[in-house]
């Protein structure tokens, strides 16, 4: 059974500074990882999709990275800024038409 | 291209009455995918529609039931509204069942069941 994990749960950071969210899954036989933002009490946001072949995928400030061997991914947001504050989802989709979400890392970034 | 829409935004209901949420999805797309999402967990996924057909299920009860219309918008039905029900419901329509372009998302509607 796929489970993903997100840590840390919450991060507090001075803005300008560049920062890596993680997350991790148990069974490496993915299709594709996803990440998204959720501002409070809003839906999701697609951030970046990476598919199981690529190894990451950048957009502006961000920056995603996929090792399906080891069960891990990265979202590295660079010169972070108040308007990144949000809950930041990882979810993975494992073939079962459907994606597993992790819990989510809750980031501030102050100014 | 209009994004997933979803109605209402809120709703309040009372435990044991029964509740319809709606969603549109995003021009193009044939598949919807409804999510639970409790208060600072992840989203839990429901089920998902693709051409009017359900496609798959998550561990929920009979009681959440949906469907998809053939403009490819969908509804879910949840009977017998339990206190445990109260949750931000997500749908996410995708080009296929989302093994390839991934999901779009709607900004979900928040039930509470008082």
């Amino acid at each position: 059974k796929q489970e993903v994990t997100q840590i840390p749960a919450a991060l507090s950071v001075p803005e300008g500074e560049n920062l890596v969210l993680n997350c991790s899954f148990t069974d490496s036989a993915i299709y594709n990882l996803q990440w998204f933002r959720q501002d409070p009490g809003k839906g999701l946001t697609s951030l970046l999709l990476i598919q199981s072949s690529q190894r990451e995928q950048t957009s502006g400030r961000l920056n995603a990275s996929l090792d399906k061997s080891s069960g891990r991914s990265t979202l590295y947001i660079a010169a972070s800024q108040p308007g990144d504050s949000a809950t930041y989802l990882c979810a993975v989709w494992s073939g079962t038409y459907k994606y597993i979400f992790g819990t989510g890392t809750r980031l501030k970034v102050l100014a | 291209e209009t994004g997933v829409t979803q109605s209402p935004t809120h709703l309040i209901k009372t435990r044991g009455q029964q509740v319809t949420l709606r969603c549109s999805s995003q021009s193009g797309h044939n598949t919807v995918s409804w999510y639970q999402q409790a208060l600072g967990q992840g989203p839990q996924f429901i089920f998902q529609y693709y051409r009017e057909e359900e496609n798959g299920r998550g561990n929920f009860p009979p009681r959440f039931s949906g469907l998809q219309f053939p403009n490819y918008s969908s509804e879910l039905n949840v009977n017998a509204l339990e206190l445990d029900d109260s949750a931000l419901y997500l749908c996410a329509s995708s080009l296929d069942s989302g093994i390839n372009y991934g999901y779009t998302f709607g900004s979900g509607t928040r039930l509470t069941v008082v």
